[in-house]
């Protein structure tokens, strides 16, 4: 089946390390997204990608670093430098890409992530 | 300057009509509409796209007026189930960024 898969699910890692979250899909979508979630608040936009090997910072990119080597594969890394990084993280794609219009967005189901 | 603006929260009961209208005062001729639908610790799920007048599907309408600086989304006969953050984009980055508001939590009871 085509879809979007994030992985682990739950994550726990000790506060100074830095943590990779996977992002694949095999939906042939050029256009991913990473974005975090905070208890009874919005997605606020992190790091989006629209073509391999390029990507943008969103709007809360500090401490974060991402890579887009392959199509599929969007990995998103919280690294130490991020103050607060316990969230919910979701990874998106869509078909758009540059100069394309906006459309459908498909989402994971979503990476908890817990720093102790 | 926010991109999209919904209320924050709407009581509804089962059977009842709910609309949620959304502003965005600042969208740009290339830009659709989109409404996603989301439940407590899952990623957002699509629920209706459009650019302008009605669009309609088996979940939900858009209405979207003519000047395109808002939009309301239609939920007929809500149920239970229909509890959920709603969300109202546009995409203003001119490069599909795909920026979500605070989105509408809707309560539906019985």
């Amino acid at each position: 089946d085509g879809g979007i898969t994030q992985s682990p699910k739950y994550l726990f890692r000790k506060e100074g390390q830095n943590v990779t979250l996977s992002c694949e899909q095999n939906l042939n979508h050029d256009a991913m997204y990473w974005y975090r979630q905070d208890p009874g608040q919005g997605l606020r936009l992190i790091y989006y990608s629209q073509i391999v090997n390029d990507f943008q910072k969103g709007d809360i990119a500090e401490g974060y670093s991402v890579s887009r080597e392959k199509k599929e594969s969007f990995p998103l890394t919280v690294t130490s430098a991020q103050k607060n990084p316990t969230a919910f993280y979701l990874c998106a794609s869509s078909g758009a890409g540059q100069g394309i219009m906006n459309t459908e967005a498909f989402f994971g189901q979503g990476t908890r992530l817990t720093v102790v | 300057l926010a991109k999209t603006t919904q209320p924050i929260s709407m009581d509804s009961y089962e059977g009842q009509e709910v609309n949620i209208t959304c502003s965005h005062n600042n969208i740009a001729t290339n830009d659709y509409i989109t409404w996603y639908q989301q439940f407590p610790s899952q990623g957002p799920r699509f629920i209706i796209q459009g650019y302008k007048t009605k669009v309609t599907n088996e979940v939900a309408s858009l209405f979207i007026p003519a000047d395109r600086k808002s939009s309301t989304l239609s939920l007929p006969r809500v149920s239970l189930s229909d509890t959920a953050v709603y969300y109202c984009l546009v995409d203003t980055g001119g490069g599909n960024k795909l920026t979500f508001g605070t989105g509408t939590q809707l309560k539906v009871e019985l």
